[in-house]
């Protein structure tokens, strides 16, 4: 099983700003397996990245999903009211699927 | 479009079973795989297993084989998650999605669709 490791835990910034997250793998992920989504509360997680760096339909470019092999990062680069929410990268393809422990990007 | 549709909320003595549903519309039903998905107050996301419905078969993570069950009815283009053995630590808001993705590996893929979350609470 492939365990994720995201930090930091949360990050505190300011609407305008660039945010960059991190999803650590315990071991290498295949064929750039690996998607970033975002929770706000009370709703489902949206898929924002597949395959480390492809844009989901309809998710603007400030979002940008980069790496590969064990660690992987996701960048905001203008912090729009709407994205402060919870982010969660997830290892796919082989199962079990595992999901990362989540980084909070909240209003400083 | 694509839209998953779950069950109401559930309230359960532990040590009893749940079955939650997830119809499927518009799309192909049987060849997408199905995950599901939970979430327990104030916690992160887990994965529990998921189904391809046109291969039958149901993958599992380690933490719930044998206490979960995922099938999938391509007549009704309808998945079920059934957990038996309920206790508290399992009160969570339960989700299934569809991946966004399919090929013949068997492999189950990012979730793009998901559906609105079936709160299942265990207390005695």
């Amino acid at each position: 099983e492939i365990v994720l490791t995201q930090s930091p835990g949360t990050l505190s910034l300011s609407p305008g700003e660039g945010a960059t997250l991190s999803c650590r793998a315990s071991q290498s992920v295949s064929f750039y397996h690996l998607a970033w989504y975002q929770q706000k509360p009370g709703l489902a997680p949206r898929l924002l990245i597949y395959a480390a760096s492809h844009r989901a339909t309809g998710i603007p470019d400030r979002f940008t999903g980069s790496g590969s092999g064990t660690d992987f990062t996701l960048t905001i680069s203008r912090l729009e009211p709407e994205d402060f929410a919870v982010y969660y990268c997830q290892h796919y393809g082989n199962s079990p699927l595992t999901f990362g422990g989540g980084t909070k990007v909240e209003i400083k | 479009q694509v839209q998953l549709v779950q069950s109401g909320a559930e309230v359960k003595k532990p040590g009893s079973s749940v079955k939650v549903s997830c119809k499927t519309s518009g799309g192909t039903f049987s060849s997408y795989g199905i995950s599901w998905v939970r979430q327990a107050p104030g916690q992160g996301l887990e994965w529990l297993g998921g189904i391809i419905p046109i291969l039958g078969t149901a993958n599992y993570a380690q933490k719930f084989q044998g206490r979960v069950t995922i099938t999938a009815d391509k007549s009704t283009s309808t998945a079920y998650m059934e957990m038996t053995g309920l206790r508290s630590e399992d009160t969570a808001v339960y989700y299934c999605a569809r991946a966004r993705y399919y090929d013949s590996s068997g492999n189950h893929y990012e979730s793009e669709y998901w559906g609105q979350g079936t709160l299942v609470t265990v207390s005695s």
